[in-house]
């Protein structure tokens, strides 16, 4: 079973900064990574899926980078609807797994 | 526009069997590639992939739970019926239902179910 490694647990940022998340993952996932945002009170939302590509309607702000063990969500320029829980979550085999999720809030 | 939506008992019993239906449109398990899973969220935890199933009859399960989970599609009806049995407390959660194809990702999912264990 391949782990998800997420970090930091939590990151306090301000709007306008530069939040960078990271997933490492237990063996490497060549590239089948995707990343989710969870508000509270509703389900995940698909953001990147294969690690880099923009799920329809996600702005350009958020960009993913990485292969083999480790990845990166980035997001350029936080806006106050980016504070969230994150969640990456691999594909590449059985079973599938998330990763314990980083908590990204307004500092 | 693809719509998923989760429903069943929100209380049960310790030891009891919960059973949880998908009942979705804007697809069609009949259709190559589709698939439905189901997805755990303990309060203020993380998620966790509990089974998922394709439209060819393939089926997973999370290896932790594979002794109490049973899926089942009906595609006649467009769901999808997931079985745990012998709950306990620790099981208390949000269970959530999602689209996925084969060479993707969960998306979307439907808006959760909490489901309580106590007696």
């Amino acid at each position: 079973e391949v782990l998800l490694t997420q970090s930091p647990a939590t990151l306090s940022l301000s709007p306008g900064e530069r939040a960078t998340l990271s997933c490492r993952a237990s063996q490497s996932i060549a590239g089948y990574l995707a990343w989710y945002q969870q508000k509270p009170g509703q389900p995940p939302r698909l953001l990147l899926y294969e690690t880099s590509y923009r799920a329809s309607g996600i702005p350009a702000r958020f960009s993913g980078s990485g292969s083999g063990t480790d990845y990166t969500l980035t997001i350029s320029s936080l806006e106050p609807e980016d504070f969230a829980v994150y969640y990456c979550h691999h594909r590449a085999s059985w079973p599938t797994t998330f990763g314990q999720g980083t908590k990204l809030e307004n500092k | 526009q693809i719509t998923l939506k989760e429903s069943g008992p929100t209380l049960v019993k310790p030891t009891q069997t919960l059973t949880l239906t998908c009942t979705f449109s804007g697809f069609s398990l009949t259709t190559s590639g589709v698939g439905v899973g189901w997805i755990r969220q303990p309060p203020g935890k993380a998620l966790e992939w509990l089974a998922l199933t394709f439209w060819n009859d393939e089926r997973h399960y999370s290896p932790s739970l594979k002794n109490r989970l049973t899926i089942t599609k009906d595609t006649s009806n467009n769901q999808v019926v997931l079985t745990m049995t012998n709950m306990d407390p620790v099981d208390t959660a949000t269970y959530y239902c999602a689209h996925r194809l084969d060479s993707s990702f969960f998306d979307p999912w439907g808006q959760g179910i909490l489901v309580t264990v106590s007696s």
